[in-house]
């Protein structure tokens, strides 16, 4: 099992470009999220999905959009970058949903907004 | 306030010490709860789940307080591998939520 991917590792982006961060598991899921982290700020949920088909907004969802289309992935989409969505962004994912049970996380994706 | 609070630290501790963190949680009605260890530029990952009887994983101890809302995790014989951010995590209002604290940094030294 490869676990949780993300890519990219790395993303540098001029404010207004728009990008896709992708996330997929190979754990047969149902739970996936997605945070971001920020220094002294902890991860913050944007936005999760409890199986394909599913999704709804975290605690900043602002400035992001999700779609869940099949079990394995769940990608961010990042409608017009602003410097203020500079953070490393994880993706997550669960058997049930993530009160009860262990949230596996994914390597991050550092991302830049110039 | 916030939802889940820690002591940023840096907890500094030489090698053998005991060392303890404590976290605090502002919603009475949280259910689970749980301590991530997350090392420098990587992904969080579970260190322990936090049961109301207390539980104990090898030099690791988390305790459940709940008529005060708090968490801690005690380690015992720190190794220099113990160095990293220690996450308190807390179930949140709504349905699949994790709220998670800012983290406790600890290195421990020669």
């Amino acid at each position: 099992n490869a676990g949780v991917t993300q890519t990219p590792k790395f993303q540098v982006l001029k404010t207004g470009q728009s990008m896709t961060l992708q996330c997929a598991q190979d754990m047969n899921h149902e739970y996936m999220s997605w945070y971001r982290q920020d220094p002294g700020m902890g991860l913050r949920l944007i936005h999760y999905s409890v199986g394909a088909g599913i999704t709804d907004q975290g605690e900043v969802p602002n400035g992001y959009n999700v779609s869940r289309s099949t079990t394995e992935d769940f990608p961010l989409r990042l409608l017009s970058a602003a410097p203020s969505q500079t953070s490393v962004y994880f993706c997550a994912s669960s058997y049930v949903p993530g009160e009860t049970d262990t949230q596996y996380f994914g390597p991050g994706t550092r991302l830049t907004v110039l | 306030r916030k939802e889940v609070e820690q002591d940023p630290g840096p907890f500094n501790v030489p090698e053998g010490a005991t060392v303890a963190f404590n976290c605090t949680y502002s919603n009475s009605a949280s259910q689970s709860f749980f301590w991530y260890r997350q090392d420098c530029r990587k992904e969080p990952k579970l260190l322990m789940s936090v049961y109301s009887s207390g539980n104990e994983d090898g030099r690791f101890t988390a305790q459940l307080n709940r008529a005060s809302q708090y968490i801690s995790l005690l380690i015992r014989d720190s190794k220099l591998s113990d160095s990293a951010t220690y996450l308190c995590v807390v179930s949140g209002t709504s349905y699949g939520k994790l709220t998670f604290g800012q983290g406790t940094i600890l290195t421990v030294h020669p």
